[in-house]
């Protein structure tokens, strides 16, 4: 049972290259989310979803991208990449009708040069 | 505007001894709370929870207090142990809008 899996766990890109940063979960939890961890500014909220063809903005979405076809799946994407985006992103998941323990994934640690 | 405060960025407590770490939420409409440890290279792992219906949860040497008039709850370690040492992260909700919305993190180091 792998839980919450993202790819790739490190990555360097040059400002506007493009590129999606996946995450898969294996616990059939409804809901999937993105989160960015920045020195001093804790986890916040990318984009979540609630089901397969349910997405929805959080507290930072700008320059982000999501869709979700599929329960498991549920892939980032940086369209264009900025030095702003340099941080530690994390995958979490959760089944919709417990509000305790969301799963989160081992982060992928991007910079951008 | 940052929702939910840990106003601490590190604390240092010796091993045996109580850990308090703090946390405040501006947002009266949060009625649940959770708090995360997180261990370098890792994700965060869930460590305890408490519903705004209750004042006080346990699990073990880990108790979590929540003071809704003041908008405040700290997580208490008793006793502390090395393995504590971590990054700890509060986090409030509303339970059905499953936004899930964290603090800055507190960095727990316990000293032998």
């Amino acid at each position: 049972n792998a839980g919450v899996t993202q790819t790739p766990k490190f990555q360097v890109l040059k400002t506007g290259q493009s590129m999606t940063l996946q995450c898969a979960q294996d616990m059939n939890h409804e809901y999937m989310s993105w989160y960015r961890q920045d020195p001093g500014m804790g986890l916040r909220l990318i984009h979540y979803s609630v089901g397969a063809g349910i997405t929805d903005q959080g507290e930072v979405p700008n320059g982000y991208n999501v869709s979700r076809s599929t329960t498991e799946d549920f892939p980032l994407r940086l369209l264009s990449a900025a030095p702003s985006q340099t941080s530690v992103y994390f995958c979490a998941t959760s089944a919709l009708v417990a509000n305790y323990g969301y799963t989160f994934g081992s982060g992928t640690r991007l910079t951008v040069v | 505007d940052q929702q939910v405060k840990q106003n601490s960025p590190s604390l240092s407590v010796q091993e045996g001894r109580i850990s308090i770490l703090n946390c405040d939420y501006t947002n009266s409409m949060f009625d649940y709370f959770l708090w995360y440890k997180k261990y370098p290279a890792e994700g965060p792992t869930f460590l305890i929870s408490i519903s705004s219906i209750k004042d006080k949860n346990e699990d073990g040497r880990f108790t979590v207090f929540l003071n809704k008039s003041a908008k405040h709850l700290s997580l208490h370690i008793v006793p502390s142990q090395p393995g504590d040492s971590a990054v700890y992260f509060c986090a409030a909700l509303i339970q059905g809008a499953q936004k899930l919305v964290f603090g800055q993190g507190t960095r727990l180091t316990i000293n032998p």
